[in-house]
């Protein structure tokens, strides 16, 4: 079965903070992707980065960082410097290649950050 | 190039009606995934199309179907509506298996 865990159900940070949110996902797909979204206000959801299997590496792009550890089976996500713009939602969505299908996504519950100026 | 579009954005319904969503995917995409979101059980799969063909489906009862189109837009259909149906309901596409998917702004479906 697929699984996503996020533990933390929201978090308040002070503007220019960093913030780190945790995932921590469980599979038994030995191919299988891992995602983050935001889900602002308004409601929809958006793409962030999609880090498959077998690519461990550790990617920066701007203010967001990620860090993948198959040992842990952790995917976390780091905002350096937070802004108010950061305030929403975040998924962790995880898909199997194999056992539920490439396209099923499965969530986790979400975490609400809010940055506060 | 423009994202994903859904309509109707807003939708009330009574008990027993049924109803019908419609997602125009990104230009080039060929996947279309739906999904529905609750605050109790968060966002959920419901199914996925490829080529006009449900590719995959999630764990919903039979009263939601859909279907997709050769031009790839999709629609999804939810007869004799409970209240347990009103949520807010996200179309995704995709180039294909494994690419990310792309959202659009969903259609939240009141049921009274």
């Amino acid at each position: 079965a697929q699984k996503v865990t996020q533990a933390q159900t929201e978090i308040s940070v002070v503007e220019k903070e960093d913030v780190t949110l945790d995932c921590v996902y469980e599979t038994r797909d030995t191919t299988y992707y891992l995602f983050w979204y935001k889900q602002p206000p308004s409601g929809e959801l958006v793409f962030l980065i999609r880090r498959n299997s077998f690519d461990e590496q550790n990617e920066i792009s701007g203010r967001y960082s990620w860090n993948f550890q198959k040992s842990t089976s952790s995917f976390n996500f780091t905002i350096t410097a937070s802004q108010v713009v950061d305030s929403a939602v975040y998924f962790c969505a995880l898909s199997g290649v194999y056992q539920t299908g490439a396209n099923n996504l499965f969530f986790g519950t979400g975490t609400r950050l809010t940055v506060i100026p | 190039k423009a994202g994903v579009t859904q309509t109707p954005r807003y939708l009330i319904k009574t008990r027993g009606q049924q109803v019908t969503l419609s997602c125009s995917p990104i230009s080039g995409h060929r996947s279309v995934s739906w999904y529905q979101q609750t605050p109790g059980q968060g966002l959920q799969f419901l199914f996925e199309y490829f080529s006009e063909t449900q590719r995959n489906k999630g764990n919903f009862p039979g009263r939601f179907s859909g279907r997709q189109f050769s031009n790839s837009r999709s629609e999804m259909n939810v007869s004799t509506l409970e209240l347990g149906d009103s949520a807010l309901y996200l179309c995704a596409s995709s180039l294909d298996r494994s690419y990310e998917q792309y959202f659009g702004p969903g259609t939240r479906l009141t049921v009274t």
